[in-house]
């Protein structure tokens, strides 16, 4: 079955330092990728997205993410932290080829910023 | 703009009681999704509906579970006979067109606690 993972269920950083957070996928030839957040009482807000194209895209709040087709991974980072960005992190893909159109999800990275 | 928009924001039922959860989504967007956010999870799809096609059921957990959209645009998602397992954030969201690289814009959630 097609699957999204996110390995590290919890990252504590500290304030300015740089964040990357991990995903990867199974095969698919063509997938769709999103990153999304979920801060705490808030709805699901998309940072960036790939379709095709270069394999680094920037997203809002800083955040960019690399798309590596022979890892099979889209890894999110952001170049320094702030406080504001603690908050839930869920990488999702959809798969072009197969037709299905509903994104599915990893089970999300909670980030803690330490002052 | 409008966003998609989900009622009520919190409810609280019996085990065995039954509930819909309702769904606007954005104006103009054929595709809806249902999704589930259980404590410390990931997302959970349920169902998908695309314009006039029969919907994509796939991801319902249970017979118990139904959902249907009137007129190509509010949805309300049926659970029948409540189970304390049904306890979750129940999320909604659309997005335009048929291809999967649009991305999803997502509702606020329901929280249904079965007690």
């Amino acid at each position: 079955a097609q699957s999204v993972t996110q390995p590290d269920i919890h990252i504590t950083v500290s304030e300015g330092a740089s964040l990357e957070l991990r995903c990867n996928y199974s095969y698919g030839a063509t997938p769709y990728l999103f990153w999304y957040v979920q801060s705490p009482g808030q709805g699901l807000q998309l940072l960036l997205k790939y379709f095709s194209g270069d394999t680094l895209v920037q997203g809002i709040k800083g955040f960019e993410a690399e798309f590596k087709r022979s890892q099979s991974s889209f890894n999110l980072r952001k170049p320094s932290v702030h406080w504001s960005d603690a908050a839930e992190y869920f990488c999702a893909v959809v798969w072009g080829d197969t037709g299905r159109r509903a994104l599915t999800f990893g089970s999300g990275t909670r980030l803690q910023v330490q002052p | 703009g409008a966003g998609v928009s989900q009622s009520p924001s919190n409810k609280v039922t019996e085990k065995g009681k039954d509930v819909e959860l309702r769904c606007d989504p954005i104006s103009g967007h054929t595709a809806l999704y249902w999704y589930r956010q259980s404590l410390g999870q990931g997302l959970e799809f349920l169902i998908y509906f695309q314009g006039n096609s029969a919907p994509d059921k796939s991801g319902l957990p249970s017979d118990r579970f139904s959902a249907e959209r009137t007129g190509g645009s509010v949805s309300t998602l049926t659970i029948q006979r409540t189970q304390q397992e049904d306890s979750a954030v129940y999320l909604c969201a659309s997005r335009t067109g048929t291809g999967g690289n649009s991305p999803l814009h997502f509702g606020n959630g329901t929280r249904l606690t079965v007690t």
